[in-house]
């Protein structure tokens, strides 16, 4: 099974800021990873796959970036409404596997 | 537009069975692989199965493998799991999802229904 490592656990950043997770995992993944991003009490949402792919309607300050086992999903300036926890997921081999998890909290 | 709906959740004694549905419209449901997803209260995500388009491949997480059993049924656009066995562990919302066409990740949720495994 894949494990994939997020860091930090928690981030603290203002609005306007530039906010920068991180996904590493266990073997090389390829370009296979997605980025989630869920609210409380909502269902998660497709931001980012394979990679760099950003989904439908995802505005553009969501990017993402990496291959092999480190990646990373920057937002370039911090929105109010972007502040929630951040999954990345893997789909290059079975189990399917998450992270653990960012939590993008205000400053 | 895409709408999924979760249906079957509620409370259950360890060791019994429940069946999950989802309902599936705005989409041609017959093309695409469905996903069931778990979050166990104040935790992070957990993929548990996949079905694919035609219903031929399944692939399960080991933590439910030999107990949870997904199906699906092109002529009603509906998706099911079945769990039996429940452990207290299995305790989560159990969400629907539609893939992202040809890749195995969740690009369309439905909004979760609360399974709870208590003696």
């Amino acid at each position: 099974e894949i494990v994939l490592t997020q860091s930090p656990a928690t981030l603290s950043l203002s609005p306007g800021e530039r906010a920068t997770l991180s996904c590493r995992a266990s073997q090389s993944i390829s370009s296979y990873l997605a980025w989630y991003q869920q609210k409380p009490g909502q269902a998660p949402r497709l931001l980012i796959y394979d990679a760099s792919n950003r989904a439908t309607g995802i505005p553009a300050r969501f990017s993402g970036s990496g291959s092999g086992t480190d990646f990373t999903l920057t937002i370039s300036s911090l929105e109010p409404e972007d502040f929630a926890v951040y999954y990345c997921q893997q789909r290059n081999s079975w189990p399917i596997t998450f992270g653990q998890g960012t939590r993008l909290e205000i400053k | 537009q895409v709408q999924l709906v979760e249906s079957g959740g509620g409370v259950v004694q360890p060791g019994r069975s429940l069946r999950l549905s989802c309902a599936a419209s705005g989409f041609t449901f017959s093309n695409f692989g469905m996903h069931w997803f778990r979050q166990a209260p104040g935790k992070g995500l957990e993929w548990v199965a996949v079905i694919s388009y035609d219903g031929r491949n399944k692939y399960y997480a080991d933590s439910v493998k030999g107990r949870f059993t997904i199906s699906r049924d092109n002529s009603k656009n509906t998706q099911d799991l079945q769990m039996n066995s429940l452990r207290v562990e299995d305790t989560a919302v159990y969400f629907c999802a539609k893939e992202l066409h040809g890749y195995s990740y969740g690009l369309d949720w439905g909004q979760g229904t609360l399974v709870t495994v208590s003696s």
